[in-house]
């Protein structure tokens, strides 16, 4: 079955780690997304990619690196600048071109990210 | 300023009653606009979207939703609630401008009483 696999389920990561979070789509996408969901809050962009090689800042970019070398892949870094870092993290991707399509999102489970 | 807001951050339904979660946004131009549910520890799924078709839109478990332009509301119903119904639920806004963007409400927790 086609969907978006995120792994690891649970992180741990100590003070001055960077730690990256993967994300893999079989569904053929153009477009993927990193969100980070706090409890009570709905979900903030971190950042988005409409295509291989291309990404663009969301709300929340700071403290976040990513990349888009495989139309299928959509790594998110959680760098050390990152001072609050503890959260679940969701990715997502869409048919079209990003947000200027009104293509539903498809998601996968999450990864929650935890400071030891 | 273009928002979304739900109403509700938590309701609770006796099982086989109706459910109404309630979602309003804010926006100078026409949206598209999504709810989506979130079972714990797990990532959202698509209930419903509208894009500017029909104006009452079904979506899957029993959901529907009516888009209304004069109150600028979207509210999601289902007739008669089952327990598997219990989760968290996301009224998402999409917005086309020169700076397209996507918006998630705060989220709405929908418990289901025996």
């Amino acid at each position: 079955d086609g969907g978006i696999t995120q792994s690891p389920k649970y992180l741990f990561r100590k003070e001055g780690q960077n730690v990256t979070l993967s994300c893999e789509q079989n569904l053929n996408h153009d477009a993927m997304y990193w969100y980070r969901q706090d409890p009570g809050q709905g979900l903030r962009l971190i950042y988005y990619s409409q295509i291989v090689n291309d990404f663009q800042k969301g709300d929340i970019a700071e403290g976040y690196s990513v990349s888009r070398e495989k139309k299928e892949s959509f790594p998110l870094t959680v760098t050390s600048a990152q001072k609050n870092p503890t959260a679940f993290y969701l990715c997502a991707s869409s048919i079209g071109k990003g947000p200027d399509s009104n293509q539903p999102q498809h998601f996968g489970d999450g990864t929650r990210l935890s400071i030891l | 300023a273009q928002s979304v807001t739900q109403l509700d951050s938590h309701v609770s339904v006796s099982e086989g009653t109706p459910v109404l979660l309630r979602c309003n946004y804010s926006s100078s131009y026409s949206p598209s606009l999504f709810w989506y549910v979130q079972h714990p520890n797990k990532g959202l799924q698509l209930l419903l979207k509208y894009t500017s078709a029909a104006t009452l839109v079904k979506g899957i478990n029993g959901f529907e939703a009516e888009f209304k332009k004069s109150e600028t509301s979207f509210h999601l119903t289902k007739p008669s609630a089952h327990m598997s119904d219990a989760a968290e639920y996301f009224c998402v806004v999409m917005l086309y401008s020169s700076a397209s963007k996507i918006i998630f409400g705060s989220g709405t927790r929908l418990s289901i009483r025996p």
